[in-house]
C-alpha cells in the first residue's frame, strides 16, 4: 500500500461550484499534513497546512481526521486559476530522528468556464 | 531575490553520458533537496543537506550523486545516465528543523535519456 494515496482525477468542475479531495496516509505515526499546489508544468508551492482543528485561508478549508487517516482539501467558489495539481504531503520522524516528507501523486483539478 | 535557481531547464543525453545540475538558492536557507518526479509518482527525494557541509541519500540516490558546495548551491550529478533517469528533477531549499515542511522550488530540470 502506498505510503500517501490520493485520487489523480481529473476532476472537471465549472467555475464556481466547490470541490472537495482526500488524501489518505497509511502510518499512523504521520506527524504534520500539508498541502502543496502544482500548476502544469511548474514548480511545487506551499499552498496550506493541514491542522488537527482543521484550518481555513480565504476560499480554502483544509481538514485531517487521524481516525480514519485522512486529509482533505475543499476549495469554495472555485476560480479558473485554482485550475492545478493539489500534492498531499505527509511527515514522519524517520528512525534516524528527521522529519522525512512524503508526497503523494496528486489530484488534477481542471476549472471549467 | 531570485529564490531557487536552476540549470539547465533542458537537457537531452545518450545513456552513459553524465552532466552536473546546479542549484543555487538566495534565500539564506539551510537545508536544500534534490527530488525527481515521474508520472504516476509522487516527488522522490534523491538526496538532501542539512546544511552546509553535510549531504544524506534519500529514496532514490543510486546513480546519483551530490556536493554541497556552499550555503547557496547544491549540485546533482549523474554519472553515467541511463533512460531510468529520464525525469524532471526539482532542486529545493528550506528553513529545515522545525519547519522541514515549508520548502520552495526550484523551476525543474527536463532530463531524457536515450
Amino acid at each position: 500500500r502506498k505510503e500517501v494515496e490520493q485520487d489523480p482525477g481529473p476532476f472537471n468542475v465549472p467555475e464556481g461550484a466547490t470541490v472537495a479531495f482526500n488524501c489518505t496516509y497509511s502510518n499512523s505515526a504521520s506527524q504534520s499534513f500539508f498541502w502543496y499546489r502544482q500548476d502544469c508544468r511548474k514548480e511545487p508551492k506551499l499552498l496550506m497546512s493541514v491542522y488537527s482543528s482543521g484550518n481555513e485561508d480565504g476560499r480554502f478549508t483544509a481538514q485531517l481526521n487521524r481516525a480514519s487517516q485522512y486529509i482533505s482539501l475543499l476549495i469554495r467558489d472555485s476560480k479558473l486559476s485554482d485550475s492545478a495539481t493539489y500534492l498531499c504531503v505527509v511527515t514522519l520522524i524517520s528512525n534516524f530522528g528527521n522529519e522525512k516528507l512524503t508526497f503523494g501523486t496528486g489530484t488534477r483539478l481542471t476549472i471549467i468556464p | 531575490n531570485a529564490g531557487v535557481t536552476q540549470t539547465p531547464k533542458f537537457q537531452v543525453l545518450k545513456t552513459g553520458q553524465s552532466m552536473t545540475l546546479q542549484c543555487a538558492q538566495d534565500m539564506n536557507h539551510n537545508s536544500m533537496y534534490w527530488y525527481r518526479q515521474d508520472p504516476g509518482m509522487g516527488l522522490r527525494l534523491i538526496y538532501y543537506s542539512a546544511s552546509e557541509g553535510t549531504t544524506d541519500k534519500g529514496e532514490v540516490p543510486n546513480g546519483y550523486n551530490v556536493s554541497r558546495l556552499n550555503k547557496r548551491e547544491f549540485s546533482l550529478r549523474l554519472e553515467s545516465a541511463a533512460p531510468s533517469q529520464t525525469s524532471v528533477y526539482f532542486c529545493a531549499s528550506g528553513k529545515g528543523e522545525a519547519r522541514v515542511y515549508e520548502q520552495y522550488f526550484g523551476p525543474g530540470t527536463r532530463l531524457t535519456v536515450t
